[in-house]
């Protein structure tokens, strides 16, 4: 079975532009979160998405948004980026939405902003 | 606002020794995680408890409800086990959302 899968793996871009990352979920799996990982604050929930509805929203500002496809799918957008943009993202999926289902993590976004 | 602290920072051991992590929380949980990085990024969850005690291998992770702790114990320490250890805590919310908060990481490394 393949594992959960994040494209692309690195990214480089430039203050004020915008980026979109994908997440491909294990077959099976309609839960998808995802998640911010710096240095400073080390991993932080943004948001996730079950049957193409966002359920639950971190604390984070506007420009960061996501969406969840038909087929699980789940891409997640920053725009207008700013330098403290630059870390790891993460996405997480699962089967279900209980909390006692194991979370598969995938390999992360690294994005740096310049 | 869920404060999830963890214990210590940063470990050293000597291959073969028995090494334990604490996580101590703020509010009452759903069930709590246990998590691997490896330097890369890549994350991989251990356990996931909400009461008692759980075993693989070489790694047993506690959970004590009525005192908000839990501790992972990895025995035989060896340096493939050098890795980040995340503790995350679900806690208790509505409408079965599930959000998890996570300590800041214990940053164990094992030396031959």
């Amino acid at each position: 079975k393949a594992g959960v899968t994040q494209t692309p793996r690195y990214l480089i871009k430039t203050r004020g532009q915008q980026v979109t990352l994908s997440c491909s979920p294990i077959s099976g799996h309609r839960s998808v979160s995802w998640y911010q990982q710096t240095p400073g604050q080390g991993l932080q929930f943004l948001f996730e998405y079950f049957s193409e509805t966002q359920r639950n929203k971190g604390n984070f500002p506007g420009r960061f948004s996501g969406r969840q496809f038909s087929n699980s799918r789940s891409e997640m957008n920053v725009s207008t980026l700013e330098l403290g943009d630059s870390a790891l993202y993460l996405c997480a999926t699962k089967v279900g939405t209980t909390s006692t289902d194991t979370q598969y993590f995938g390999p992360g976004t690294r994005l740096t902003v310049l | 606002k869920n404060e999830v602290e963890q214990s210590p920072q940063n470990l050293t051991a000597q291959e073969g020794e028995f090494i334990t992590i604490n996580c101590s929380y703020s509010v009452g949980i759903s069930a709590l995680h246990w998590l691997q990085q490896h330097p890369g990024g890549g994350i991989v969850s251990l356990f996931m408890l909400s009461s008692g005690k759980k075993k693989h291998g070489r790694l047993i992770a506690t959970i004590n409800i009525q005192e908000k702790h839990s501790s992972l114990h990895i025995t035989a320490s060896h340096p493939r086990d050098s890795a980040v250890y995340i503790c995350a805590v679900i806690p208790y919310s509505g409408a079965g959302s599930y959000q998890l908060t996570f300590g800041k990481g214990t940053k164990l490394s094992v030396i031959p």
